[in-house]
């Protein structure tokens, strides 16, 4: 079945840096892949997400890049505010079945 | 406003005692699912329902039962026979594969 691996597990950057979260899917025929936040004690909530015939999507601080080829994705987060501070999670589907989630990545971001 | 709803948000119950979350959704998403999170952890999928009347086994599914009897409803019960049940429960739904899942804000359950 699909596996996502997603790295780092933590990152921590200075507010004002950019943070880059990566994410590796295993099967050539996933399709779509979304960025979920989820911020302490609450549901994640969707950010951010790219289909295979695309390579890069970008709505303002955040972009997506996907490598089909490589078969990962990227999260890119520019100009981090104390408030990007969250755990993200990546996920990709295959068609016709459920989302594979990763594993998630604590991002903090140090004022 | 569109959107799914969990309830409720805090639920305490003691050992040995059947338990049933709530999770309503009024998106007219024909897919419903229910993971669990453990502190730092990652979201482990329960059960998943693509169509009513029709529900399938996740990751971890002893332990649980759902039903899905309604389109906008999807509710799961933590029976006595799940070793550890104290988690955060989400649920979440979608339009249908290959679309993104909006969450709910999830149930807190303690088992004393």
């Amino acid at each position: 079945g699909e596996n996502v691996e997603q790295h780092p597990s933590t990152l921590s950057v200075q507010e004002g840096d950019s943070a880059v979260i990566k994410c590796t899917y295993s099967d050539s025929a996933s399709n779509y892949f979304p960025w979920y936040k989820q911020e302490l004690g609450k549901g994640p909530q969707l950010i951010i997400d790219i289909r295979s015939n695309v390579g890069e999507k970008k709505d303002q601080r955040i972009a997506v890049t996907l490598n089909k080829t490589a078969k990962h994705f990227s999260l890119h987060i520019t100009e981090t505010q104390p408030e990007d501070s969250a755990v993200y999670f990546c996920a990709a589907s295959i068609l016709g079945d459920k989302l594979v989630f990763g594993a998630g990545t604590i991002l903090r971001v140090k004022s | 406003d569109g959107g799914i709803t969990q309830s409720p948000k805090y639920l305490f119950r003691k050992e040995g005692q059947n338990v049933t979350l709530s999770c309503e959704q009024n998106l007219n998403h024909d897919a419903m699912y229910w993971y669990r999170q453990d502190p730092g952890q990652g979201l482990r999928l329960i059960y998943y329902s693509q169509i009513v009347n029709d529900f399938q086994k996740g990751d971890i599914a002893e332990g649980y039962s759902v039903s899905r009897e309604k389109k906008e409803s999807f509710p799961l019960t933590v029976t006595s026979a799940q070793k550890n049940p104290t988690a955060f429960y989400l649920c979440a739904s979608s339009p249908g594969t290959d679309y993104g899942y909006t969450f709910g804000s999830g149930t807190r359950l303690t088992v004393v």
